[in-house]
């Protein structure tokens, strides 16, 4: 099984601050990485599925970076607000598989 | 509305009474999954399914069935159901194969087996 560590498990922020975290995963056979947002009572939506090393994708104040050869994406939220409280999930894909493999996820909770 | 949805959302039910959890969607996606979530766990993949009557064991496929006759259904059997599959379930599609485009996901359907 394919395993993938999301860091730190959970973090809290001040309303306004920038933070980050990662999702590391292993990097032979690489194919694609996904990132979801959860929030609480609510069901995972997509953030980003992301290909190419290097790649950088961007939703409002929500970006992502990738790095395929060491095996690592970044999540960043900038200028944070209460409604990104939410359990942030990373998810890899192999080449020739059929499935992703989630990381337990990122719990982030801003306070006001 | 595009969207996934799933019934029951909460079932209570005792242990070896079999149940089934549908799950549909109006997306035309060819690929279903079902996920389990448990605490301290990430989502741990059940069953997936690639197209109709296409359909693969997942991480944890022990104790559950699944079958997919058409395209917008993909329903989680449990035959005879155990405590250890008290959870909280998800059903996902998605366009194309597995894992190369956005997962939609379903509401959840939480189970419990007393």
């Amino acid at each position: 099984i394919l395993n993938v560590e999301q860091s730190p498990q959970s973090l809290h922020v001040q309303e306004g601050d920038s933070t980050n975290f990662t999702c590391s995963f292993p990097s032979s056979n690489f194919y694609a990485l996904h990132w979801y947002r959860w929030e609480t009572a609510k069901s995972p939506e997509a953030l980003f599925v992301m290909t190419l090393n290097g790649d950088e994708k961007k939703k409002g104040r929500i970006s992502a970076t990738l790095n395929t050869k060491e095996g690592y994406s970044y999540l960043y939220i900038k200028g944070s607000q209460p409604e990104d409280s939410a359990t942030y999930l990373c998810a890899p894909l192999r080449k020739g598989a059929q499935k992703l493999v989630f990381g337990q996820g990122t719990r982030l909770t801003i306070n006001p | 509305e595009a969207q996934v949805t799933q019934n029951p959302r909460y079932l209570i039910t005792v242990t070896g009474k079999k149940l089934t959890v549908t799950c549909s969607q109006n997306m035309n996606h060819e690929y279903m999954s079902w996920y389990r979530q448990d605490p301290g766990l990430g989502l741990r993949q059940i069953y997936y399914s690639m197209n109709v009557e296409v359909t693969d064991k997942g991480d944890v496929p022990e104790g559950y069935k699944v079958s997919r006759k058409e395209k917008r259904n993909f329903p989680l059997i449990l035959e005879s159901p155990s405590p250890n599959q008290t959870s909280l379930y998800f059903c996902a599609s998605s366009f194309g194969q597995g894992g190369y485009n956005e997962q939609f996901f379903g509401p959840g359907t939480r189970l419990t087996v007393l």
